[in-house]
């Protein structure tokens, strides 16, 4: 997952345009991502997930891309909608956690979609 | 959500006080995990149980304990709350398939004051 810092990184987009948010993994190990969307006062519900024999992933309104060279994951919405308005982190875990498959998690990305 | 409920969502308790929160699957799983959420931490695993009676420990489990007498409920004690466990308690379990994502329940509120 993301480094660990006080504050979350923030993106604020207009409705309508496409949002980017990014999360750099650290694990060469991982073999499986997970993004993750977060409402306040809610758990963490599942978006779209991606394996690392893949570089890229599309779901409805949403694509995962894996560039593992570097060790980047990022998740793009399209047409970003009020309802988009959430905390979005990563999560990966790697074949060696065994078979409880722990996962690490990012910090998370605040995205604000703007009317 | 799962089918995961989380009981209470909400506790206010006082420094040295036992807690026990409850987290109900209704789907049978054999996963079930325990993590707190804290500002700037992302979630962060307590401890997991792989089956009745089947339980480890995770990467912040000091001063919790966990118990799984049956399926669908896993436990969460603190045997003596301190502030530093203030924090939002999220339960989830996973699918016994090919994939490995973990589904959260509403979670729990917690302050020790």
């Amino acid at each position: 997952g993301e480094s660990v810092g006080l504050h979350l990184p923030t993106l604020s987009v207009q409705e309508g345009d496409n949002s980017i948010i990014n999360c750099a993994y650290s694990n060469s190990a991982s073999d499986y991502f997970i993004w993750y969307k977060q409402e306040s006062g809610k758990g963490p519900q599942f978006i779209i997930d991606i394996r690392s024999n893949m570089d890229k992933r599309q779901g409805q309104r949403v694509t995962v891309l894996l560039n593992k060279t570097v060790k980047h994951l990022s998740l793009q919405i399209a047409a970003t909608q009020p309802g988009d308005s959430a905390v979005y982190f990563c999560a990966d875990t790697e074949i060696s956690s065994g078979s409880a498959r722990q996962l690490t998690f990012g910090s998370g990305t605040q995205l604000t979609v703007l009317p | 959500d799962a089918g995961i409920t989380q009981s209470p969502r909400h506790k206010v308790t006082e420094t040295g006080t036992p807690v026990t929160l409850r987290c109900h699957q209704t789907e049978n799983h054999r996963y079930m995990y325990w993590y707190r959420q804290d500002p700037g931490h992302g979630l962060r695993l307590i401890h997991y149980s792989y089956g009745v009676k089947d339980t480890d420990k995770g990467e912040v489990s000091d001063g919790y304990s966990v118990s799984r007498s049956k399926t669908e409920d896993f436990l969460l004690t603190l045997e003596s709350a301190t502030s530093s466990q203030t924090s939002v308690y999220f339960c989830a379990i996973r699918f016994e398939t090919s994939r490995d994502t973990q589904y959260f329940g509403p979670g729990t509120r917690l302050t020790v004051l």
